[in-house]
């Protein structure tokens, strides 16, 4: 089943230890992203990848980090959280962000930092 | 600058009537649009996407929008609503340039259906 997966689906951690929020993508996309959803404030980008070892800064991308070493996988990591990090994070996927295909979005990750 | 602003934050509607979700967008390029759906607790799913072909664009579960360059509006519309049809609703611009890539989110609206 074509499919983004992420790990874990729900988090609890505390200010400051260090975290990775894994995502995998089966459909050999080039184009992946990371968003964080608040409640009024809709999805905001993170960080996106355009393919392998090119990535960019979305709207909101302090206190995070990504990496993009192979296609199927673009983990989001947190250096040093922090309570305003506590959020709802999906990871989406496209075949060719220039062909318009719609994206795939993963079933989300609940954070809290306490 | 691009952006999407959804006018409704919550739309109630009772089972078997109309569902209309209003969308405006701003653009400086030529956009495609989307509509994605999310039930509690689950993923976004999506409903439906404009990509410049038909004005008309139908989705899943009934819904369909309509692109209206002059208005530049893309509501999407239900003629019937069913009680599985509550959950929230995203429109969506993708944007892409030289500066990069971004969908940007409208806020979401919230649709509410009573038996």
């Amino acid at each position: 089943e074509a499919q983004v997966t992420q790990n874990p689906r729900y988090l609890i951690t505390v200010t400051g230890k260090k975290l990775t929020v894994t995502c995998s993508q089966n459909m050999n996309h080039e184009y992946m992203s990371w968003y964080r959803q608040d409640p009024g404030l809709g999805l905001r980008q993170i960080y996106y990848s355009m393919n392998v070892e090119v990535t960019d800064k979305g709207d909101v991308p302090e206190g995070y980090k990504v990496s993009r070493k192979e296609k199927r996988n673009f983990p989001l990591i947190l250096e040093s959280p922090s309570p305003n990090q506590t959020s709802l994070y999906f990871c989406a996927s496209s075949l060719s962000v220039r062909t318009n295909y719609g994206y795939t979005f993963g079933s989300g990750t609940r954070l809290t930092v306490v | 600058a691009q952006s999407v602003t959804q006018l409704d934050s919550h739309v109630s509607v009772s089972e078997g009537t109309p569902v209309l979700l209003r969308c405006n967008y701003s653009s400086s390029y030529s956009p495609s649009l989307f509509w994605y759906v999310q039930h509690p607790n689950k993923g976004l799913q999506l409903l439906l996407k404009y990509t410049s072909a038909a004005t008309l664009v139908k989705g899943i579960n009934g819904f369909e929008a309509e692109f209206k360059k002059s208005e530049t509006s893309f509501h999407l519309t239900k003629p019937s609503a069913h009680m599985s049809d509550a959950a929230e609703y995203f429109c969506v611009v993708s944007l892409f340039n030289q500066a990069g890539t971004a969908l940007i989110f409208g806020k979401g609206t919230t649709l509410s259906v009573s038996s």
